[in-house]
């Protein structure tokens, strides 16, 4: 198993434009989340995909999209990049956002600069 | 809201000491406690959880937590500390009331030869 697998693994922007990162995981896991780790300020939640056809906004949302294209893939959208959104994105997956097995299993992330 | 703190930026040990990075948690339910692992340029790899039970929780690798509920305090505890261990370790924690998982902003562990 793949286990979480994101891509780019690295991408410069310029302001203003847009891209999308995507993620995929393979252990059939119902809910995944988008996260962004910046210095000193551990990881916050984006967005997150309790399942199949739902998502919902975590902690930091704003100049963001997300798309839970299958029960696969979950991408994560920057309609017009910002210097504010350079950081490294995380992906993760778990069984269930509640209950005790909902450990989350994350990608190896996406280093994104805005210039 | 729930939230950790983890208070030392990081923490210097020699190679075969002991280990311990602390974590204090705030929940307003019961807690569902996590310590997870980074080693540069990857993603986060999970070690152990509480969930309910035994206080000492035991993980991947060697590690450790016990769990105080009258500290709030999950601390990660390794008896004898590897150069290898050397990485940003994350405390992490869920309230049973909702799907949000709040992590701490981070350890770093340098395990010195």
């Amino acid at each position: 198993n793949a286990g979480v697998t994101q891509t780019p693994k690295f991408q410069v922007l310029k302001t203003g434009q847009s891209m999308t990162l995507q993620c995929a995981q393979d252990m059939n896991h119902n809910s995944m989340y988008w996260y962004r780790q910046d210095p000193g300020m551990g990881l916050r939640l984006i967005y997150y995909s309790a399942s199949e056809g739902t998502t919902d906004k975590g902690e930091v949302p704003n100049g963001y999209n997300v798309s839970r294209l299958n029960k696969r893939e979950f991408s994560l959208r920057l309609e017009s990049a910002a210097p504010s959104q350079t950081s490294v994105y995380f992906c993760a997956s778990s069984v269930l956002t509640s209950g005790p097995y909902n450990e989350q299993f994350f990608g190896p992330g996406t280093r994104l600069t805005v210039l | 809201a729930q939230s950790v703190a983890q208070p030392e930026d990081q923490v210097n040990v020699a190679e075969g000491n002991p280990l311990t990075v602390k974590c204090t948690y705030s929940v307003s339910g019961n807690p569902y406690l996590f310590w997870y692992v980074q080693y540069p340029n990857r993603g986060l790899q999970f070690l152990l959880k509480y969930i309910t039970g035994d206080n000492l929780v035991k993980g991947s690798y060697g590690f450790e937590a016990e769990f105080n509920k009258s500290q709030t305090s999950f601390h990660l505890k390794k008896p004898s500390a590897l150069v290898s261990d050397s990485a940003l370790y994350f405390c992490a924690v869920r309230d049973t009331g909702n799907n949000r998982l709040a992590f701490g902003k981070g350890n770093q562990v340098v395990v010195i030869p």
